[in-house]
This record gives C-alpha cells, sequence and structure tokens, in this order.
C-alpha cells in the first residue's frame, strides 16, 4: 500500500526560527512535491524534486528551501518563520502521473 | 497557465440523495486527478482519469478531453462522503506538478 508520511502533523513556532518540515514515502518514487494550502486560495505549489538533489521552484517560493539527499525524503525548510507561513502544508509523491499526498502538517506561526 | 474551474462550491446533501461535480479546465491536460479531502486533512486519491469514464463503488468519474471537463458523480451518499472534493491537471508531463480547483465542499446530513 502506498504510503507518505509527514513528521508532525500540527507544529506551534516563533517568528524567527528555523523550521523543518519532513516529508517520507516508501514507494521509491522519483517525484516529489511541497504544496501549501490556505482557506479561498486552495493548494499552491512551494517546490517539487525529480530526483536526489535536484529541485524545482513552485508558485510561491519566497521564504522556503528545500532538501533531497535521499530518494525517499524530502525536506520543506523555513528558513526564518513568518507569520504568513501559518498554513497546511501537504508533501506528495508520484511516478507515473498519479500524487499521493501525506496527511498534511498543520504549521502555527506565533 | 492552465485555469481549472470547480462547481459548485458549495453542496448540502441528504444521506441517500445522487450528486454531479463539476471540473473544467482551460486547455488540454495529460492527466486529470480527483480527490477527497477528509475533516482531518487528508488528501485521498479517487480517481486518475486523463479521458475516459472510470467507477468504484458509488463513484464514478468521467473525463471528456476534448470538452476540457470531468465529472464526478456520487450515488446514494454517505455521511462519511463529507469534505471537500478537488480536481486537479498535470502542468505538462506526466508525473510534473498539479494544479488544483479550488474545490466543492460536499455536507451529508443524516
Amino acid at each position: 500500500d502506498v504510503k507518505v508520511t509527514q513528521s508532525s502533523r500540527y507544529l506551534v513556532k516563533r517568528t524567527g526560527e528555523k523550521v523543518f518540515l519532513e516529508c517520507v514515502q516508501d514507494m521509491d518514487h522519483e517525484n516529489m512535491f511541497w504544496y501549501r494550502q490556505d482557506p479561498g486560495l486552495g493548494l499552491r505549489l512551494i517546490y517539487f524534486s525529480y530526483d536526489v538533489k535536484m529541485k524545482e521552484k513552485g508558485d510561491i517560493p519566497e521564504g522556503y528551501s528545500v532538501s533531497r539527499e535521499k530518494k525517499e525524503r524530502f525536506s520543506l525548510i523555513l528558513e526564518s518563520a513568518s507569520t504568513n507561513q501559518t498554513s497546511m502544508y501537504l508533501c506528495a509523491s508520484s511516478l507515473d502521473g498519479t500524487q499521493y499526498f501525506g496527511p498534511g502538517t498543520r504549521l502555527t506561526v506565533l | 497557465g492552465i485555469q481549472v474551474e470547480q462547481s459548485p462550491p458549495d453542496l448540502i446533501l441528504q444521506e441517500g440523495a445522487n450528486s454531479t461535480l463539476r471540473c473544467n479546465f482551460s486547455d488540454s491536460v495529460n492527466n486529470l486527478q480527483w480527490f477527497h479531502q477528509n475533516p482531518w486533512g487528508q488528501l485521498i486519491n479517487l480517481f486518475y482519469i486523463p479521458s475516459g469514464t472510470k467507477q468504484n463503488g458509488r463513484l464514478s468519474a468521467t473525463t471528456v478531453a476534448t470538452e476540457r471537463y470531468s465529472l464526478l458523480y456520487i450515488s446514494s451518499s454517505q455521511t462519511t462522503d463529507s469534505g471537500v472534493y478537488f480536481c486537479a491537471v498535470e502542468r505538462g508531463q506526466a508525473g510534473t506538478a498539479l494544479i488544483f480547483g479550488k474545490g466543492t465542499t460536499l455536507s451529508v446530513s443524516s
């Protein structure tokens, strides 16, 4: 069965903190994605990766970076968290087009 | 870029009723997926359906690629069907990031 896991379901951080969101998939998928979901704005693409050590910017990469050192793991980094990064963060992976999502991390930045 | 529009934005049903959700997209696409987001935020794959018709239990989907729309049918709705239904299309080649519609929020009451 397909499995995408995210390190935390809920996270509360302070403004200015460095935040790491981890995503792991066990399906040997090459493609991995980070989206954020906000009321009224839907899901928006932050970054994606087609292979280890490769990354591409999505629609809203400002304030974020990513790391993909191993095929199964794709990390989203908030270099200096701000209140406007309070959101639901969703990770996904795919191989042949079908995307599978993790459970999401609801991040609150105070 | 490709625009994805879903209708209706909200739908309220009594248990047992049938419904049709619509997704229009502005350009030809290689991939179209339907997702259900449950109340806990998890996005669950329903269908990968770039064209044709598929059925899975009480749910079925039809995509008419030449006319740029897809329909999701829910028959004999149950309270567990409540949540947000998203249509998403691929931006380019297979395996690339998805562009999501704003979703249809379905509420099924007993």
